[in-house]
């Protein structure tokens, strides 16, 4: 079964940092693309970043390029999302998701609330 | 690529036949997604590339359209189908998302 959990999550002043991780299980995470996915109630879901099975491409949406760094550990079957440069309006719930072709988002973690606050 | 669901909000009974449109502001061939979201949960995808149904989804649920128009048909609504439906395009990236159509309880 194909299980994704992200963490890392939490309150934190605006200008300031965060890492979130995802740690996937019961599939074969080194062959997928993986993806970030944020929400927030008042943009909706909104596409944050992919990156290629073997870490060598990575696409952001261009309002996060600069600020945010997705990477992976296929040795440790871990998604990575770095966040600097946080804005309140960063505040949202944010998904790790595997990635098939045409962007299909087929499977989902739990998420985790970052809130951007001071 | 802009996309714009309709409508934002819909009011139906158990045994209704609900349709949610998608637009694309420019064509995404077949390359269309949609999912099924309730409170507090990640969304859950019901369809690819515009018509196929995922696995394990019921066939109450359809898909259809091609190029900027495409819609989400479901069929004698059942009570666990009362929840947040987004579409997404794939064309190109980022894949961008449908605002959301909140169908709920008449």
């Amino acid at each position: 079964e194909v299980q994704l959990v992200e963490s890392g999550g939490g309150l934190v002043q605006p200008g300031g940092s965060l890492r979130l991780s995802c740690a996937a299980s019961g599939f074969s995470f080194s062959t997928y693309w993986m993806s970030w996915v944020r929400q927030t109630p008042g943009k909706g879901l909104e596409w944050v970043a992919n990156i290629k099975p073997d870490g060598s491409d990575k696409y952001y949406v261009d309002s996060m390029k600069g600020r945010f760094t997705i990477s992976r550990d296929n040795a440790q079957n871990s998604l990575y999302l770095q966040m600097n440069s946080l804005r309140a309006e960063d505040t949202a719930v944010y998904y790790c998701a595997t990635e098939a072709p045409i962007a299909l988002l087929d499977h989902w973690g739990q998420g985790t609330l970052v809130t951007v606050s001071s | 690529i802009q996309m714009t669901q309709s409508p934002s909000s819909l009011s139906a009974s158990v045994g209704d036949r609900v349709t949610i449109t998608c637009r694309a502001s420019q064509s995404v061939s077949t390359h269309l997604n949609w999912y099924q979201q309730k409170p507090g949960k990640a969304p859950k995808v019901l369809i690819h590339a515009a018509s196929s149904l995922q696995s394990g989804v019921p066939s109450r649920f359809s898909g259809s359209g091609s190029g900027t128009d495409f819609t989400l048909t479901i069929t004698s609504l059942q009570p666990e189908d009362f929840a947040t439906y987004y579409c997404q395009q794939g064309y190109t990236t980022p894949g961008t998302f449908g605002q959301g159509t909140r169908l709920e309880i008449k």
